[in-house]
């Protein structure tokens, strides 16, 4: 089965440039959750969607972070403009419901602002 | 406020020596306790759900045991091959998310 598709792997840019994240969840999964992870920080919860609507988006840094899910096969995170302090890894992850099921993780974004 | 500390931040062991990793957490009222591995580059890959104290699971030389204010992931006999970073995770009754401790960086030498 296919498990949490990411895309890019890895993204290089300069300051100020637009980033979009890209993200495919599990099919039949209808609650869908980017993280950013850091050496610092560890796994920080920036946006929960479920059922393609974003239930909850106060763990997203600033006015410059938006996401989005507009089918429950894909969602996106964009940045705009970057900031060599969004470096970071940001993952992608999806689970069947909002109970005790486990969220399911991509192999993350690896994004490096310049 | 909800919270979890994992211990010890890295360890080294050599392959065969068992060892235990540790998850101490506080939330009010636990929905589920999940331990997740991460290698490099990869995102974190689920091992174990908890429920309740006392619970036990079990995978090859992994087993996870459930109290009501920690976890512990026992390695038996581990091989190199599961050198990683453990990832504890905790979920309160009633909410959706997750909260993450810092992880334990495992390594085992042949």
């Amino acid at each position: 089965d296919a498990g949490v598709i990411q895309s890019p792997r890895h993204e290089v840019t300069e300051m100020g440039q637009e980033v979009t994240l890209r993200c495919k969840p599990i099919s039949g999964h209808n609650s869908l959750f980017w993280y950013r992870q850091t050496m610092m920080r560890g796994l920080e919860l920036l946006i929960y969607f479920n059922n393609n609507v974003p239930i909850d988006d106060s763990g997203m840094p600033e006015d410059r972070f938006s996401a989005k899910m507009p089918n429950a096969s894909f969602s996106t995170l964009k940045i705009q403009p970057s900031e060599p302090r969004d470096s970071a890894v940001y993952f992608c992850a999806s689970s069947l419901d909002t109970g005790s099921q486990p969220q399911h993780f991509g192999d993350g974004t690896r994004l490096s602002i310049l | 406020e909800d919270q979890v500390t994992q211990s010890p931040e890295a360890l080294r062991l050599q392959e065969g020596e068992s060892s235990s990793l540790n998850c101490s957490y506080t939330v009010s009222g636990l929905r589920g306790l999940f331990w997740y591995r991460q290698d490099p580059g990869k995102g974190p890959e689920f091992l174990f759900t908890l429920y309740s104290a006392g619970e036990e699971k079990e995978k090859e030389r992994l087993k996870a045991t459930l109290t009501k204010k920690e976890s512990f992931l026992h390695i038996t006999a581990p091989k190199p091959e599961d050198s990683a970073t453990y990832l504890c995770a905790v979920q309160a009754k009633g909410t959706y998310k997750y909260i993450f401790g810092t992880g334990t960086r495992l390594k085992v030498l042949a």
